[in-house]
């Protein structure tokens, strides 16, 4: 059974710094790309940001480069998310996302998700 | 504000057959496939239709995609009380190099 687990998020001040991860098992974790998207309180769904299977391409949202970073260790199936300089307008649910083998943003097994809020 | 443009609501009865659009540009919707994603509220998204068209397995035939040119809607009939979620569109864009989604559509079934 694919699984994707998340940890880490929680309550942060504006301007600090957040790393969230994501475990996954029941699939070959270096043949999928993996995303993280977000959904702020209220609102939709918006992609954060993507790397491919292997990790040579990173893929960023305008909103949010230049200070998140994706990164994937595929000897532990885990994909991580660096968040820097955070403001309110972070403050959301996060998602991890694998994609189907092969493709890039077909999404076809999601994490619980994970609440990071920004606010002092 | 997101340059897919969805409608923020839509509705039906029973037994209804209910469609939502999405509307896109050349960069968007035509020059790559387009996936719809229900969520209902509090629980993570699940993928409904792929490559515009595809079911994944386990998601009933009553759930149909269809795209023309810088369009795409999602179809539902025979609508059920456990249709009531939100549905998101999703489609690479080549000139922001990333995923979009579109601003999701609130089913409501009376």
């Amino acid at each position: 059974e694919v699984q994707v687990w998340q940890f880490g998020g929680g309550l942060v001040q504006p301007g600090g710094s957040l790393r969230l991860s994501c475990t996954a098992s029941g699939f070959t974790f270096s043949n999928c790309a993996m995303s993280w998207v977000r959904q702020a309180p209220g609102k939709g769904l918006e992609w954060v940001t993507g790397i491919s299977s292997s990790g040579g391409a990173t893929y960023y949202a305008d909103s949010v480069k230049g200070r998140f970073t994706i990164s994937r260790d595929n000897s532990k199936n885990t994909l991580y998310l660096q968040m820097n300089s955070l403001s309110a307008e972070d403050t959301a649910i996060y998602y991890c996302a694998k994609a189907y083998s092969g493709t890039l943003y077909r999404f076809d097994n999601w994490g619980q998700g994970t609440l990071v809020t920004v606010s002092s | 504000q997101s340059v897919l443009t969805q409608p923020p609501s839509a509705s039906g009865t029973p037994g209804q057959r209910v469609t939502i659009s999405c509307s896109g540009s050349n960069s968007n919707i035509r020059s790559n496939t387009v996936n719809w994603y229900q969520q209902v509220p509090g629980t993570a998204p699940k993928l409904l239709i792929y490559s515009d068209n595809r079911r994944p397995s386990g998601v009933p035939d009553r759930f149909s995609g269809s795209k023309s040119g810088t369009s795409t809607s999602l179809a539902i009939s025979g609508l059920q009380s456990e249709d009531e979620a939100d549905y998101y569109c999703a489609v690479w864009d080549d000139s922001l190099n990333g995923v979009l989604f579109g601003g999701g559509t609130k089913l409501t079934v009376l």
